[in-house]
């Protein structure tokens, strides 16, 4: 059974960058996407961002200024930051793999870690 | 920006049928979009229902059912129970990686 689990700090100053990163268990990284997706408290979901396990990325174009998202396949790992962070990047983000041979979905999801960011 | 529709809040009566839909700001929904739906209730991770439009997840019981009404994604229940009161998100893939999500449905069941 695939396993994902978010890690970071929890609290995070304006301006500065966010990082987070999901470890995979159970399953490797190869032949999969793998997303990053945010929830502001109260509010719906939003897609941020993916990575195929070659390192080849995709990102929502509202953020993709701000947005790197890499993998290191060693370690079972792929990671988010987002830079110059606001208030309003305050909410629970999730990392999921993306399901995409011949079709596309979101099949395994973390628990959720909520990253504030406040001074 | 492509914008994915969805009903704010959908009310059903225990037992009874409901209908939510997911539609494009521009545009038809179609299978090609390979939509697929999440439910989520408060304070947990979101939970797989229907992915390539009509296949539902392991797991999910027969009573929730995906198709294509017209121009949208829908996600139908069918004998609706207490425990499906929860938010419903859809999603569309748009090609090249990138997926959006839909706004949510809060159902109610009452």
């Amino acid at each position: 059974q695939v396993q994902l689990q978010e890690s970071g700090p929890g609290l995070v100053k304006p301006s500065e960058t966010l990082s987070l990163t999901c470890t995979v268990s159970g399953g490797s990284l190869s032949s999969y996407f793998w997303s990053w997706i945010r929830q502001p408290p109260g509010k719906g979901l939003d897609w941020i961002g993916n990575i195929y396990y070659s390192g080849s990325t995709n990102y929502n174009p509202s953020l993709k200024s701000r947005v790197t998202i890499s993998v290191d396949t060693s370690k079972n790992q792929f990671s988010l930051k987002l830079s110059s962070v606001t208030a309003a990047d305050t909410a629970v983000y999730y990392c999921a793999r993306a399901e995409s041979h011949g079709l596309w979905y979101f099949d395994y999801w973390g628990q959720g870690t909520l990253v504030t960011v406040s001074s | 920006q492509t914008v994915v529709t969805q009903e704010p809040s959908f009310s059903v009566s225990p037992g009874g049928t409901v209908t939510l839909t997911c539609g494009l700001s521009s545009g038809s929904v179609s299978t090609s979009y390979y939509p697929s739906w999440y439910q989520q209730t408060p304070g947990q991770a979101p939970r797989t229902l229907i992915y390539t439009t009509n296949t539902r997840s392991s797991r999910v019981p027969d009573r929730f059912s995906g198709s294509i009404l017209g121009n949208k994604a829908a996600l139908t229940i069918t004998g609706a129970q207490a425990d499906d009161e929860s938010d419903y998100y859809c999603v569309l893939y748009m090609g090249s990686g990138i997926s959006v999500f839909g706004g949510g449905t809060k159902l109610t069941v009452l």
